[in-house]
């Protein structure tokens, strides 16, 4: 199975900063990497899907780049609702779905 | 608007069982790919299970064996029967909608299944 790795597992930073998360993934799995947020005592949410295409409705401050084994999750003005859990997700090989553990993004 | 709604999470013995239902609006129920994904208390998130349109089933291996997916498209209704309960299997379940790239773009607000003595 592929497994998914992220770093950082959490990160503290302020409103207007510009965020990267990083996700990995064990093999190739060529773009089909999503990225999902998940806010306190809420279901999840996708963002990005296919890498790079933004989910309807999802603010155009959130994009994602990569392809193959190593993709990225870019905030570029980090907003008051936007701090979350961030998880990845392949889905080149499916089954499984896997996540990655996620990424804690915390207020500075 | 699609709209998911879990129910039948609840408190049970190890070793028990459960059926959690997952109603479905606002979407051609019968030839989308559904699927479980479940969330321990402070964890991240762990996909459970999944069915086609066509039926077909897939298991995570941690449960395999031990849970069944199925589907009554005549009630839009997605099922997921949780048998042999363990300790780690305490978790969030939430249902969610497929997409065709294999995204999940929709989610219910997830029911909570606790197994303790």
């Amino acid at each position: 199975d592929i497994q998914m790795t992220q770093s950082p597992s959490s990160l503290s930073a302020s409103v207007g900063d510009r965020v990267t998360i990083t996700c990995r993934a064990s093999q190739t799995i060529s773009s089909s990497l999503n990225w999902y947020q998940q806010k306190a005592g809420e279901a999840p949410k996708v963002l990005i899907f296919g890498a790079s295409s933004l989910q309807s409705g999802v603010p155009s401050r959130f994009s994602g780049s990569g392809s193959g084994t190593d993709f990225t999750l870019t905030i570029s003005s980090l907003q008051p609702e936007d701090f979350a859990t961030y998880y990845c997700q392949q889905s080149y090989t499916t089954p499984p779905f896997t996540f990655g553990p996620g990424t804690k993004v915390e207020i500075k | 608007e699609v709209q998911l709604l879990e129910s039948g999470g609840d408190l049970v013995q190890p070793g028990g069982s459960l059926r959690l239902s997952c109603a479905a609006s606002g979407l051609t129920f019968s030839s989308q790919t559904m699927t479980w994904v479940r969330q321990a208390p402070g964890k991240g998130l762990e996909w459970v299970s999944a069915i086609s349109g066509g039926g077909y089933t897939y298991y995570a291996d941690s449960v395999k064996g031990r849970f069944i997916i199925s589907r009554d498209n005549s009630k839009n209704t997605l099922y997921l029967q949780v048998n042999s309960l363990r300790a780690e299997d305490t978790a969030v379940y939430y249902c969610a909608k497929v997409e065709s790239s294999s995204y999940f773009g929709d989610w219910g607000q997830g029911t909570l299944v606790t197994v303790s003595s």
